[in-house]
């Protein structure tokens, strides 16, 4: 099975740079998936890492260890848009399989 | 390019009765997926199905729930003699392939099932 963890809340303010952590243990793993999901609404894709290292997306980054089970989600330049849940989820042979979700809240 | 369309986008059951909820995968997608998000947890895996076929349904409680994808049509996930546990957001992705580079998931805007 799969299990992942993830801090479940974390405030920052607009401009600070937030970093959400994820370690996982699993019997199958083909990479790291971020999604982000805005009030209960349809969780959107954001990175996906499958090989060791930093992939950059705009003000948003992704990293992964293989070795040590563990990513991380970096979100730079903060506005209050980015004020939402963000999930990890480790990608087995097809299905997704997902943290508890951080709910980051940008503050002015 | 159009995403994945679910509907309804709120459905309300009374126990005992029927959900039929309704998936269609982005255009040039044949793979899609169902999972269900309780609040305040994350989505959670239920069935995996390709065009007429059910692929894994793992996740998916043995009785009550049957999910299908035929050749022409949406995917249908089909809740018979709902109980208020099944209240919860239902939510379809699709992805173009089930490997590689093609096999990012995208998920619609979700169903949300309330049961009284």
């Amino acid at each position: 099975g799969q299990s992942l963890e993830q801090p479940s809340e974390v405030t920052a303010v607009e401009g600070a740079i937030v970093q959400i952590n994820c370690t996982y243990q699993t019997s199958g793993f083909y990479g790291l998936s971020w999604y982000q999901q805005h009030d209960g609404g349809a969780p959107t894709f954001l990175s996906y890492n499958g090989l060791d290292g930093l992939e950059e997306t705009g003000r948003f980054s992704s990293f992964l260890s293989r070795s040590d089970s563990y990513g991380y989600l970096l979100l730079q330049e903060l506005q209050m848009k980015d004020s939402a849940s963000y999930f990890c989820a480790v990608k087995g042979d097809y299905k997704l399989s997902f943290g508890a979700g951080t709910t980051v809240t940008v503050r002015a | 390019n159009a995403g994945v369309m679910q509907n309804p986008r709120h459905l309300v059951r009374r126990r005992g009765q029927e959900a039929r909820l309704r998936c269609s995968p982005m255009k040039g997608h044949s793979h899609v997926y169902w999972y269900r998000q309780l609040p305040e947890e994350g989505l959670k895996f239920m069935v995996y199905l390709q065009k007429e076929n059910i692929i894994d349904e793992s996740g998916m409680p043995k009785e009550r729930f049957s999910a299908e994808f035929p050749k022409e049509g949406p995917s249908i996930l089909r809740i018979q003699q709902v109980v208020r546990g099944d209240s919860a957001a239902y939510f379809c992705a699709s992805s173009r392939s089930s490997g590689g580079t093609g096999d990012t998931q995208y998920f619609g805007p979700g169903t949300r099932l309330t049961v009284l």
